[in-house]
């Protein structure tokens, strides 16, 4: 069974404020990590995949960095807006045929 | 944009039941998954199907599961008789197949299933 954990669960956040969040997934095998922005009633969305280590990618005010060695990426979100508050959710491929989630991170953007 | 499409989004059914939940895939792609996500817990895995056939299942996806790509444009979902415990929400998503662990999975909104 994979491993892939995200942290905190939930968070809040005000308006224009910044804010990072993380997943953990197996260190070894790595192929590629999966990030995904979830809005109630809506298809997860896809963010970001992230291959290399120390590889940073950006998508407006989201960003994301991975660290293969450690298993972890972070995902960040530069001067919140209410339109960020989803679910973000990580997902490690075990192979190519499928993916595994995390458990992801409600973010609550208070205007 | 083209995007996945998934039908009924909601769907009530007696426990012991039939259901067929229904999606369309983006046209040109060539790889099609069902995951689900009970409330509370974690999306999971449930199935890949590619050249028409099965890549990979999960141990969820038992005898009482299965897919099927009937035309060019639809891939449904059967469950056979259904259990209380199969009430989630079930999401198709699809992929062109560009490359493996990298590919992007697009998913649709999903279908909640409540079985009474």
């Amino acid at each position: 069974i994979l491993n892939v954990e995200q942290s905190p669960q939930s968070l809040h956040v005000q308006e224009g404020d910044s804010t990072n969040f993380t997943c953990s997934f197996p260190s070894s095998n790595f192929y590629a990590l999966h990030w995904y922005r979830w809005e109630t009633a809506k298809s997860p969305e896809a963010l970001f995949v992230m291959t290399l280590n120390g590889d940073e990618k950006k998508k407006g005010r989201i960003s994301a960095t991975l660290n293969t060695k450690e298993g972890y990426s972070y995902l960040y979100i530069k001067g919140s807006q209410p339109e960020d508050s989803a679910t973000y959710l990580c997902a490690f491929p075990p192979n190519d045929y499928k993916l595994s989630f995390g458990a992801g991170t409600t973010v609550t953007v208070r205007a | 944009e083209p995007e996945v499409t998934q039908t009924p989004s909601h769907q009530v059914t007696q426990m012991g039941q039939e259901v067929i939940l229904r999606c369309v895939p983006i046209s040109n792609h060539l790889y099609f998954y069902w995951y689900r996500q009970i409330l509370g817990q974690k999306v999971e895995f449930l199935v890949s199907f590619y050249n028409n056939e099965i890549s990979e299942k999960s141990e969820i996806f038992d005898d009482q599961f299965s897919v099927e790509r009937p035309d060019g444009s639809n891939f449904t979902l059967k469950i056979r008789s259904t259990k209380l415990e199969d009430s989630a929400m079930y999401f198709c998503a699809s992929s062109w197949g560009g490359g493996p662990f990298t590919d992007t999975q697009y998913f649709g909104p999903g279908t909640r299933l409540t079985v009474l």
